[in-house]
């Protein structure tokens, strides 16, 4: 069964502080995503990484950054926390980048920058 | 602008009957279609998918149809039971320019189910 791991559940940080969040998989999958959720607005896509040390924009990257240095290990990286981007951030695994393959989720970080 | 759109925001159905979600789309491009449930405080998981070449897959309780020429897709629980109160979420695989297939969510669906 495909496990991805979020670092922390809840998150409570200051603006303008650098935020790292972590995501590990044990599936070996070659696909990662980063994803906020919003009410009213769905699960957004920030960044996602198709295999070691690529990486591609979503459909909201500003003021996120990404790193994935390590294929289970896909890290998001806000640069200088702003109220704004509190949220439910998720991260996804998916084994190829083939449209069949369904994503994989974790439990979820909900981020609070105060 | 929303490529994906579900626009009812919650459901209620009674233990039993049947539970209609519905999902709306733009983009024909979108070859696959999938949807995920969401109970609060866990991630998403995946519950069914179609091709954009079916119009009919079957699960168990739940069906999801796919009416290409309305860009339209539903899932049906039947029957509906109380643990399957969630939010529920339509996806769709976008191959973009690159072939590295998005997937883009709607808004969500609340279902609850009432005993």
């Amino acid at each position: 069964d495909v496990k991805v791991t979020q670092s922390s559940r809840y998150l409570v940080k200051r603006t303008g502080e650098k935020v790292f969040l972590e995501c590990v998989q044990d599936m070996d999958h070659e696909n990662m995503f980063w994803y906020r959720q919003d009410p009213g607005l769905g699960l957004r896509l920030i960044y996602f990484s198709y295999d070691v040390k690529m990486k591609e924009k979503g459909d909201i990257p500003e003021g996120y950054s990404v790193s994935r240095e390590k294929k289970e290990r896909f890290s998001l990286i806000l640069e200088s926390a702003s109220t704004n981007q509190t949220s439910m951030y998720l991260c996804a695994s998916r084994r190829t980048g083939f449209s069949n393959q369904p994503q994989h989720f974790g439990d979820g970080t909900r981020l609070s920058i105060l | 602008d929303q490529q994906v759109k579900q626009n009812s925001p919650s459901l209620s159905v009674q233990e039993g009957r049947i539970s209609i979600l519905n999902c709306d789309y733009t983009n024909s491009m979108f070859d696959y279609f999938l949807w995920y449930k969401k109970y609060p405080a866990e991630g998403p998981t995946f519950l069914i998918s179609i091709s954009s070449i079916k119009d009919k897959n079957e699960d168990g309780r739940f069906t999801v149809f796919l009416n290409k020429s309305a860009k339209h897709l539903s899932l049906h629980i039947v029957p509906s039971q109380p643990g399957d109160s969630a939010v529920y979420f339509c996806a769709a695989s976008d191959p973009g320019t690159s072939g590295t297939y998005k997937y883009i969510f709607g808004t969500g669906t609340r279902l609850k189910v009432l005993a």
